[in-house]
């Protein structure tokens, strides 16, 4: 089983649809969540950490289900500049390395 | 705002070169890395430094070494290019190691 693992689409969706990623990792240890977006040949951005308790910066929604082992993006109202891959990052307990999934594709459609 | 800086943006090697990528930021973090990205395989860890002083191999480091040379940079060196090094490689900084990651914008390399 892959440390952090993403369906990696593609998504496609028209504008203005919800759209949803989910993302599992494989070590419970895990403390430290984040959602990446990155555009075709540019560098990861940061798009969002993702607390315990859920949060949301405006359009997008992160969740985190410790049970699970899982991590979720909900992006509502898509628009066609939301198209990008949308990278799943956990840390590494116990080590100052970051482990990413392979990414999930996005491609909003007009 | 720089950031995190890299460079060369872009460079051709013919194999058997050597070459140093430079990377530094401006954010006072603690740790850096030097990632690879590939189609199809994500990124993956090279090295990393967890604070000035200290350097660490990660996923993939053969082939490369590394130098922190003060707490703001972070260069990674290609001592005999393969073309299996072909790739893009990302330098990234962080507060440490549970803080988010800030990445530089990201070295294309083709050896030939």
């Amino acid at each position: 089983r892959k440390e952090v693992e993403q369906d990696p689409g593609p998504f496609n969706v028209p504008e203005g649809a919800t759209v949803a990623f989910n993302c599992t990792y494989s070590n419970s240890a895990s403390q430290s969540f984040f959602w990446y977006r990155q555009d075709c040949r540019k560098e990861p951005k940061l798009l969002m950490s993702v607390y315990s308790s859920g949060n949301e910066d405006g359009r997008f929604t992160a969740q985190l289900n410790r049970a699970s082992q899982y991590i979720s993006l909900l992006i509502r109202d898509s628009k066609l500049s939301d198209s990008a891959t949308y990278l799943c990052v956990v840390n590494a307990p116990g080590t100052y390395k970051y482990i990413f999934g392979t990414g999930t594709r996005l491609k909003v459609l007009a | 705002n720089a950031g995190v800086t890299q460079t060369p943006k872009f460079q051709v090697l013919k194999t058997g070169q050597s070459m140093t990528l430079q990377c530094a930021q401006d954010m006072n973090h603690n740790s850096m890395y030097w990632y690879r990205q590939d189609p199809g395989m994500g990124l993956r860890l090279i090295y990393y430094s967890a604070s000035e002083g200290t350097t660490d191999k990660g996923e993939v480091p053969n082939g490369y070494n590394v130098s922190r040379l003060n707490k703001r940079e972070f260069s990674l060196r290609l001592e005999s290019a393969a073309p299996s090094q072909t790739s893009v490689y990302f330098c990234a900084s962080s507060i440490q190691g549970s803080t988010e990651a800030f990445f530089g914008q990201g070295t294309r390399l083709t050896v030939v």
